[in-house]
């Protein structure tokens, strides 16, 4: 069974990092794209990025390229969402999705991470 | 960066009733990257359509997706009480993906 566990919730303030996880099992973690959704509080989705577990190939939503860093530690089948500086602009639930390469379609979600920045 | 504009933002309906969804993208997207997707309250989405028109593993037959180009629809024959949720369709084209700002379905 394909499963997405993502790391629970957290509670920051402004100007703190964060690195929030997504561990991916039960399929070939290296051959499926790992991409990131936001859905702040009460709104729609947003694509914010995606990585390639194979070969760590990255790309950014024009909106989050260099507002937050996307990786993978493959050799434990786990990817990374990670903030230098928090906001609170930054409130949310983040997703972590598994993309059909031959289709860039989300087949599998996590279970979200909600990530609040609070002073 | 390509813009999806879902139409209506709300649509209210009845069980039983059929429901028709729009998409419509500032500019043409391969049909093989448009998807729909669901997203019941304090749930995570669900993949309903892949590829504009694949359903995707366990979505019943109620639920279509279709069009090409600039113009796709998502449509629900006849509606469950468990359908009145929220739609969004989402595209992938120049490495990069965006989503539409859904289209809520209430009762």
């Amino acid at each position: 069974e394909v499963q997405l566990e993502q790391s629970g919730a957290e509670v920051k303030k402004p100007g703190e990092s964060l690195k929030i996880s997504c561990k991916g099992s039960g399929y070939s973690f290296t051959n499926y794209w790992i991409g990131w959704v936001r859905q702040m509080p009460g709104k729609g989705l947003e694509w914010m990025g995606i990585i390639y577990p194979g070969d760590s190939d990255t790309r950014y939503s024009p909106s989050f390229q260099g507002q937050v860093t996307i990786s993978v530690d493959k050799s434990i089948t786990t990817a990374y969402l990670q903030w230098s500086s928090l906001k609170a602009s930054d409130t949310a639930i983040y997703y972590c999705v598994r993309f059909l390469d031959s289709v860039m379609a989300g087949d599998h979600w996590g279970q979200g991470t909600l990530v609040t920045v609070s002073s | 960066e390509i813009v999806l504009t879902q139409s209506p933002g709300t649509l209210s309906l009845s069980p039983g009733e059929r429901a028709t969804l729009s998409c419509r993208a500032s500019q043409s997207v391969s049909s093989n990257y448009l998807a729909w997707y669901q997203q019941r309250p304090g749930q995570a989405p669900r993949l309903l359509i892949y590829g504009a028109s694949g359903r995707a593993t366990g979505i019943p037959d109620r639920f279509s997706g279709s069009g090409s180009g600039t113009d796709f629809t998502l449509t629900i024959s006849r509606l469950e009480p468990e359908d009145f949720a929220v739609y969004y369709c989402q595209q992938y084209g120049n490495s990069r993906g965006t989503f539409g700002r859904g289209t809520r379905l209430e009762i």
